[in-house]
Protein backbone atom coordinates (compact mmCIF):
# COMPACT_ATOMS: atom_id res chain seq x y z
CA UNK A 1 0.00 0.00 0.00
CA UNK A 2 1.28 4.00 -0.67
CA UNK A 3 0.87 6.38 1.62
CA UNK A 4 1.14 10.17 1.40
CA UNK A 5 2.02 12.83 3.53
CA UNK A 6 1.49 16.20 3.77
CA UNK A 7 2.98 17.96 6.29
CA UNK A 8 1.78 22.02 6.60
CA UNK A 9 -1.83 21.93 7.73
CA UNK A 10 -1.67 25.15 7.05
CA UNK A 11 0.01 28.36 4.78
CA UNK A 12 -0.33 31.41 4.65
CA UNK A 13 1.34 34.15 2.35
CA UNK A 14 0.72 37.48 0.82
CA UNK A 15 -0.18 38.19 -2.78
CA UNK A 16 2.05 38.02 -5.42
CA UNK A 17 4.57 36.21 -3.03
CA UNK A 18 5.64 32.50 -4.31
CA UNK A 19 4.93 29.45 -1.86
CA UNK A 20 5.94 26.17 -2.06
CA UNK A 21 3.92 23.10 -0.56
CA UNK A 22 5.48 19.74 0.68
CA UNK A 23 4.65 16.39 -0.32
CA UNK A 24 6.28 12.84 0.45
CA UNK A 25 4.79 9.56 -0.64
CA UNK A 26 6.16 5.81 0.45
CA UNK A 27 5.44 3.35 -2.02
CA UNK A 28 7.10 0.01 -3.67
CA UNK A 29 5.80 0.92 -7.16
CA UNK A 30 8.16 1.94 -9.52
CA UNK A 31 5.70 3.54 -12.46
CA UNK A 32 3.15 5.58 -10.81
CA UNK A 33 1.18 9.37 -11.10
CA UNK A 34 1.32 12.10 -8.95
CA UNK A 35 -1.23 14.67 -8.87
CA UNK A 36 -1.42 18.42 -7.26
CA UNK A 37 -5.54 19.20 -6.90
CA UNK A 38 -6.86 22.45 -5.58
CA UNK A 39 -10.38 22.72 -3.40
CA UNK A 40 -11.47 26.09 -3.11
CA UNK A 41 -14.39 27.19 -0.76
CA UNK A 42 -17.20 25.45 -3.50
CA UNK A 43 -15.57 22.21 -2.13
CA UNK A 44 -15.12 21.16 -6.08
CA UNK A 45 -11.70 19.40 -6.37
CA UNK A 46 -9.95 21.02 -9.46
CA UNK A 47 -6.70 19.08 -10.91
CA UNK A 48 -4.29 21.54 -10.91
CA UNK A 49 -0.80 19.71 -12.38
CA UNK A 50 0.11 15.52 -12.57
CA UNK A 51 3.58 14.10 -12.71
CA UNK A 52 4.34 10.66 -14.85
CA UNK A 53 6.73 9.15 -12.43
CA UNK A 54 9.20 7.91 -15.33
CA UNK A 55 9.97 11.32 -16.72
CA UNK A 56 12.90 12.95 -15.05
CA UNK A 57 11.28 16.35 -16.28
CA UNK A 58 9.53 18.56 -14.16
CA UNK A 59 5.67 19.35 -14.87
CA UNK A 60 4.71 23.12 -15.17
CA UNK A 61 1.46 24.25 -15.82
CA UNK A 62 1.33 28.42 -15.97
CA UNK A 63 2.37 29.54 -12.36
CA UNK A 64 2.22 26.21 -11.23
CA UNK A 65 5.30 24.07 -11.07
CA UNK A 66 6.45 20.38 -9.40
CA UNK A 67 9.99 19.99 -8.02
CA UNK A 68 9.68 16.00 -8.47
CA UNK A 69 12.74 13.82 -6.81
CA UNK A 70 12.02 10.17 -7.01
CA UNK A 71 15.13 8.83 -4.95
CA UNK A 72 13.78 11.31 -2.21
CA UNK A 73 10.06 10.36 -2.97
CA UNK A 74 9.45 14.13 -2.51
CA UNK A 75 6.49 16.02 -4.61
CA UNK A 76 6.56 19.77 -3.61
CA UNK A 77 4.07 22.30 -5.40
CA UNK A 78 4.94 25.53 -6.22
CA UNK A 79 2.85 28.39 -7.13
CA UNK A 80 4.66 31.61 -8.25
CA UNK A 81 2.74 35.03 -7.98
CA UNK A 82 0.39 34.22 -5.62
CA UNK A 83 -3.27 35.20 -6.47
CA UNK A 84 -6.13 35.77 -4.28
CA UNK A 85 -7.84 32.94 -6.58
CA UNK A 86 -5.74 30.49 -5.31
CA UNK A 87 -6.77 30.72 -1.91
CA UNK A 88 -8.20 26.51 -1.81
CA UNK A 89 -7.39 22.93 0.38
CA UNK A 90 -4.48 21.31 -1.69
CA UNK A 91 -4.15 18.24 -1.83
CA UNK A 92 -1.30 16.07 -3.00
CA UNK A 93 -2.27 12.72 -4.09
CA UNK A 94 -0.93 9.06 -5.86
CA UNK A 95 -1.96 6.39 -8.53
CA UNK A 96 -0.58 3.30 -9.57
CA UNK A 97 0.60 2.88 -13.11
CA UNK A 98 -0.09 0.44 -15.64
CA UNK A 99 -3.30 -1.38 -17.11
CA UNK A 100 -1.95 -5.22 -16.82
CA UNK A 101 -1.58 -5.01 -13.35
CA UNK A 102 -5.08 -3.03 -12.60
CA UNK A 103 -2.94 -0.06 -11.94
CA UNK A 104 -4.86 3.27 -11.42
CA UNK A 105 -7.94 0.83 -10.80
CA UNK A 106 -8.02 1.51 -7.52
CA UNK A 107 -8.20 5.38 -7.67
CA UNK A 108 -6.43 8.07 -5.99
CA UNK A 109 -4.49 7.49 -2.65
CA UNK A 110 -4.78 11.29 -1.42
CA UNK A 111 -2.66 13.06 1.66
CA UNK A 112 -4.59 14.98 4.45
CA UNK A 113 -4.13 18.23 2.38
CA UNK A 114 -2.59 21.87 3.41
CA UNK A 115 -4.73 24.94 3.53
CA UNK A 116 -3.48 27.27 1.28
CA UNK A 117 -4.42 31.46 2.36
CA UNK A 118 -3.71 34.17 -0.10
CA UNK A 119 -3.41 37.54 1.92
CA UNK A 120 -4.38 40.81 -0.20
CA UNK B 1 -21.61 19.34 -21.31
CA UNK B 2 -19.63 16.34 -19.60
CA UNK B 3 -19.63 15.91 -16.04
CA UNK B 4 -20.60 14.44 -13.06
CA UNK B 5 -24.05 15.69 -10.84
CA UNK B 6 -24.29 14.36 -7.24
CA UNK B 7 -27.35 14.77 -5.51
CA UNK B 8 -28.57 15.86 -3.48
CA UNK B 9 -26.09 18.31 -2.13
CA UNK B 10 -27.11 18.86 1.45
CA UNK B 11 -28.78 15.74 2.61
CA UNK B 12 -29.79 15.36 6.42
CA UNK B 13 -30.93 12.27 8.28
CA UNK B 14 -31.72 10.98 11.77
CA UNK B 15 -29.90 8.44 13.61
CA UNK B 16 -30.46 4.76 12.51
CA UNK B 17 -32.24 5.62 9.01
CA UNK B 18 -30.36 4.68 5.66
CA UNK B 19 -29.71 7.39 3.32
CA UNK B 20 -28.72 7.11 -0.79
CA UNK B 21 -26.61 9.25 -2.25
CA UNK B 22 -26.64 9.76 -6.13
CA UNK B 23 -23.94 9.78 -8.30
CA UNK B 24 -24.41 10.05 -12.07
CA UNK B 25 -22.33 11.33 -15.25
CA UNK B 26 -22.18 11.39 -18.95
CA UNK B 27 -19.04 10.81 -19.80
CA UNK B 28 -18.71 7.51 -20.99
CA UNK B 29 -16.40 6.63 -18.22
CA UNK B 30 -15.88 2.89 -17.08
CA UNK B 31 -14.84 3.49 -13.51
CA UNK B 32 -16.53 5.11 -11.03
CA UNK B 33 -15.24 5.72 -6.77
CA UNK B 34 -16.45 6.88 -3.80
CA UNK B 35 -14.59 9.27 -1.45
CA UNK B 36 -15.42 10.38 2.33
CA UNK B 37 -13.76 13.52 3.29
CA UNK B 38 -13.48 14.56 6.65
CA UNK B 39 -11.83 18.06 8.45
CA UNK B 40 -8.19 16.82 8.72
CA UNK B 41 -8.12 13.64 6.92
CA UNK B 42 -8.02 14.12 3.17
CA UNK B 43 -10.24 12.14 1.13
CA UNK B 44 -10.45 8.47 1.99
CA UNK B 45 -11.87 5.42 -0.66
CA UNK B 46 -14.83 4.36 0.58
CA UNK B 47 -15.85 1.64 -2.64
CA UNK B 48 -14.97 1.56 -6.37
CA UNK B 49 -16.51 -0.25 -9.88
CA UNK B 50 -14.30 -0.67 -12.79
CA UNK B 51 -17.25 -2.10 -14.69
CA UNK B 52 -21.09 -2.53 -14.49
CA UNK B 53 -22.23 -4.79 -12.25
CA UNK B 54 -19.10 -5.60 -10.63
CA UNK B 55 -17.32 -2.85 -7.34
CA UNK B 56 -14.59 -3.22 -4.72
CA UNK B 57 -14.05 -2.13 -1.13
CA UNK B 58 -11.91 0.59 -0.50
CA UNK B 59 -10.08 1.59 2.69
CA UNK B 60 -13.09 2.47 4.90
CA UNK B 61 -16.49 0.40 3.46
CA UNK B 62 -17.75 -0.96 6.60
CA UNK B 63 -21.59 0.73 6.68
CA UNK B 64 -21.79 1.77 3.03
CA UNK B 65 -22.99 -0.37 -0.15
CA UNK B 66 -22.99 0.36 -3.35
CA UNK B 67 -24.46 -0.72 -7.02
CA UNK B 68 -23.40 -0.47 -10.61
CA UNK B 69 -26.30 -1.38 -12.69
CA UNK B 70 -25.63 0.72 -15.54
CA UNK B 71 -22.59 2.28 -16.65
CA UNK B 72 -23.14 6.08 -15.90
CA UNK B 73 -24.99 5.55 -12.41
CA UNK B 74 -23.19 4.69 -8.78
CA UNK B 75 -25.05 5.21 -5.45
CA UNK B 76 -24.04 5.18 -2.43
CA UNK B 77 -26.12 4.26 0.27
CA UNK B 78 -24.82 4.96 4.04
CA UNK B 79 -26.93 1.94 6.40
CA UNK B 80 -27.54 2.37 10.19
CA UNK B 81 -24.13 0.84 10.57
CA UNK B 82 -22.16 3.65 9.85
CA UNK B 83 -21.18 5.07 13.29
CA UNK B 84 -20.18 8.49 12.08
CA UNK B 85 -22.01 9.23 8.84
CA UNK B 86 -21.97 12.62 9.23
CA UNK B 87 -19.25 13.98 6.48
CA UNK B 88 -18.80 15.51 3.05
CA UNK B 89 -18.82 12.98 0.58
CA UNK B 90 -17.50 12.85 -3.16
CA UNK B 91 -18.03 10.58 -6.33
CA UNK B 92 -15.37 10.64 -8.98
CA UNK B 93 -14.95 8.70 -12.45
CA UNK B 94 -11.82 7.45 -14.41
CA UNK B 95 -12.23 6.71 -18.04
CA UNK B 96 -10.68 3.62 -17.99
CA UNK B 97 -7.90 1.46 -18.17
CA UNK B 98 -4.63 3.17 -18.84
CA UNK B 99 -6.74 6.94 -17.70
CA UNK B 100 -4.67 8.29 -15.36
CA UNK B 101 -7.05 11.35 -14.32
CA UNK B 102 -10.52 11.75 -11.84
CA UNK B 103 -13.23 13.59 -12.81
CA UNK B 104 -14.88 14.59 -9.87
CA UNK B 105 -18.83 15.97 -9.29
CA UNK B 106 -19.43 18.85 -6.37
CA UNK B 107 -20.38 16.44 -3.54
CA UNK B 108 -22.69 15.69 -1.17
CA UNK B 109 -22.91 17.25 2.73
CA UNK B 110 -24.47 14.63 4.58
CA UNK B 111 -25.31 15.43 8.11
CA UNK B 112 -26.97 13.37 10.62
CA UNK B 113 -29.24 14.78 13.68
Amino acid sequence: AQTVTQSQPEMSVQEAETVTLSCTYDTSENNYYLFWYKQPPSRQMILVIRQEAYKQQNATENRFSVNFQKAAKSFSLKISDSQLGDTAMYFCAFMKHGVGSGGGADGLTFGKGTHLIIQP
Amino acid sequence: DGGITQSPKYLFRKEGQNVTLSCEQNLNHDAMYWYRQDPGQGLRLIYYSQIVNDFQKGDIAEGYSVSREKKESFPLTVTSAQKNPTAFYLCASRRGAGANVLTFGAGSRLTVL
